[in-house]
């Protein structure tokens, strides 16, 4: 079955200390893979999909089938960042289906 | 980018009632899901809404509870039937104008059931 594991629901760190969000999936098919962020009193939205390679606002991932992960990372992280982090797999059952993890709640100390 | 109106915004209903929440998005999209988010929990998938046919619905969720209407491209409504304290969530709406294309979401619509 599809699902996706984010294994810490708080990660607390200090300005300028590097970030890594963990996410693990599960897919016997080809993945796709993204974050959502929530930021406090906003709507969800995408932050970045594994199938562009990009950088947004400094986040990286980089998706290691080998290892079924998908983990999201910042060199330095400011305190804008802290937020709700959700990782998402899509896979088609005939229709394209989006399935959340947990999710991993980042709190960026000053 | 799309962007979806949902509505209300939050509720406080009593036990028994029914709600319906209604999204509107300001261009056409090809499907339009909607999710609930109980308290401390992920989004689950609730179901699916294409223009044109019946909702899809996932494991654990059905019609007679959750009836869903999408009478056009850029609007759905989902209904809580005969609602009870465990419905009391977030209910979402997300569109996506195409295969492959990111989800948009709806602010969310928070549901207090007494």
């Amino acid at each position: 079955a599809q699902r996706v594991t984010q294994p810490e629901k708080l990660l607390s760190v200090f300005k300028g200390a590097p970030v890594e969000l963990k996410c693990n999936y599960s897919y016997s098919g080809s993945p796709e893979l993204f974050w959502y962020v929530q930021y406090s009193r906003q709507r969800l939205q995408l932050l970045l999909r594994h199938i562009s390679r990009e950088s947004i606002k400094g986040f990286t991932a980089d998706l290691n089938k080998g290892e079924t992960s998908f983990h999201l990372k910042k060199p330095f992280a400011q305190e804008e960042d802290s937020a709700m982090y959700y990782c998402a797999l899509m896979f088609s059952g005939g229709y394209n289906k989006l399935i959340f993890g947990a999710g991993t709640r980042l709190a960026v100390h000053p | 980018s799309a962007v979806i109106s949902q509505k209300p915004s939050r509720d406080i209903c009593q036990r028994g009632t029914s709600l319906t929440i209604q999204c509107q998005v300001d261009s056409q999209v090809t499907m339009m899901f909607w999710y609930r988010q109980q308290p401390g929990q992920s989004l689950t998938l609730i179901a699916t809404a294409n223009q044109g046919s019946e909702a899809t619905y996932e494991s654990g969720f059905v019609i007679d509870k959750f009836p869903i209407s999408r009478p056009n491209l850029t609007f759905s409504t989902l209904t809580v039937s005969n609602m009870s304290p465990e419905d009391s969530s977030i209910y979402l709406c997300s569109a996506q104008r195409g295969t492959n294309e990111k989800l948009f979401f709806g602010s969310g619509t928070q549901l207090s059931v007494l």
